[in-house]
C-alpha cells in the first residue's frame, strides 16, 4: 500500500492554464515537502509545510496541508512552459522509521506554450 | 548550483567492474542519503548515515556497499552490477533536529546516471 498517494500521474496543459496536484495518505505527517525535478537533475525543494491547515504562496504556486495533516496540495496558476517537470510530495508520517521519507509516485506536468 | 556535489555526472560500467559513486556536502548536514531513481519514478530509498553511522539499510543487494568516512563525505561502492541496476542515483543531506528527528528537508545533489552494460 503507497503510504502517499499522488495524482494525476501525468499532467499536459496549455500555456496560461490553471492545475492543481493531490498527494493523500491515511497516515499523520509531522511535515510535508514539495519537489519539482527537471531532467538530468536532482529534486529541488519549493516548500515544507509544517502546520494543519498552513496555506504558503510561492508567486504562481499555492501549497495547502491538510487539516488534519494527511494530505496536501499544489496549485499552479496561469502555468508556463518553465514549470514543467516531476512534482514530489514526501514527508515523514508520524508511524515510520524515522529518517525514511515517503514519497509519492509523482506527477509529470507538461506545459505547452 | 545544489549545495550536494555527486561525481561522475555519468558513469558506464560492465557486469564486472568495480567503481564508486561520491557525494560530498558542506553544509553541516549529519544525515545522508542514497536514492535510486527510475525514469519518471519517485527516488527509491536504498541508505541512510546519521552521524556517520549507517542507520538504514532498505534491504539493499550487498553488490551496492555505502561508506560515509567523514560528515562531509558519502561514497556507493559498486561491484557486479546487473543491467537492472541502471538508474540515476541520488546522493542527499538533511539536519537532524535536537530531538534526534529527521523532519528538515532533503538537499539532493544531481544524481549520478549510471548505465550497466
Amino acid at each position: 500500500t503507497q503510504l502517499l498517494e499522488q495524482s494525476p500521474q501525468f499532467l499536459s496543459i496549455q500555456e496560461g492554464e490553471n492545475l492543481t496536484v493531490y498527494c493523500n495518505s491515511s497516515s499523520v505527517f509531522s511535515s510535508l515537502q514539495w519537489y519539482r525535478q527537471e531532467p538530468g537533475e536532482g529534486p529541488v525543494l519549493l516548500v515544507t509545510v509544517v502546520t494543519g491547515g498552513e496555506v504558503k504562496k510561492l508567486k504562481r504556486l499555492t501549497f495547502q496541508f491538510g487539516d488534519a495533516r494527511k494530505d496536501s496540495s499544489l496549485h499552479i496558476t496561469a502555468a508556463q512552459p518553465g514549470d514543467t517537470g516531476l512534482y514530489l510530495c514526501a514527508g515523514r508520517a508520524y508511524n515510520t522509521n524515522a529518517g525514511k521519507s515517503t514519497f509519492g509516485d509523482g506527477t509529470t506536468l507538461t506545459v505547452k506554450p | 548550483d545544489t549545495e550536494v556535489t555527486q561525481t561522475p555526472k555519468h558513469l558506464v560500467m560492465g557486469m564486472t567492474n568495480k567503481k564508486s559513486l561520491k557525494c560530498e556536502q558542506h553544509m553541516g548536514h549529519r544525515a545522508m542519503y542514497w536514492y535510486k531513481q527510475k525514469a519518471k519514478k519517485p527516488p527509491e530509498l536504498m541508505f541512510v548515515y546519521s552521524y556517520e553511522k549507517l542507520s538504514i539499510n532498505e534491504s539493499v543487494p550487498s553488490r551496492f556497499s555505502p561508506e560515509c568516512p567523514n560528515s562531509s563525505l558519502l561514497n556507493l561502492h559498486l561491484h557486479a552490477l546487473q543491467p537492472e541496476d541502471s538508474a540515476l542515483y541520488l546522493c542527499a543531506s538533511s539536519t537532524r533536529d535536537s530531538g534526534g528527528t529527521y523532519n528538515s528537508p532533503l538537499h539532493f545533489g544531481n544524481g549520478t546516471r549510471l548505465t550497466v552494460t
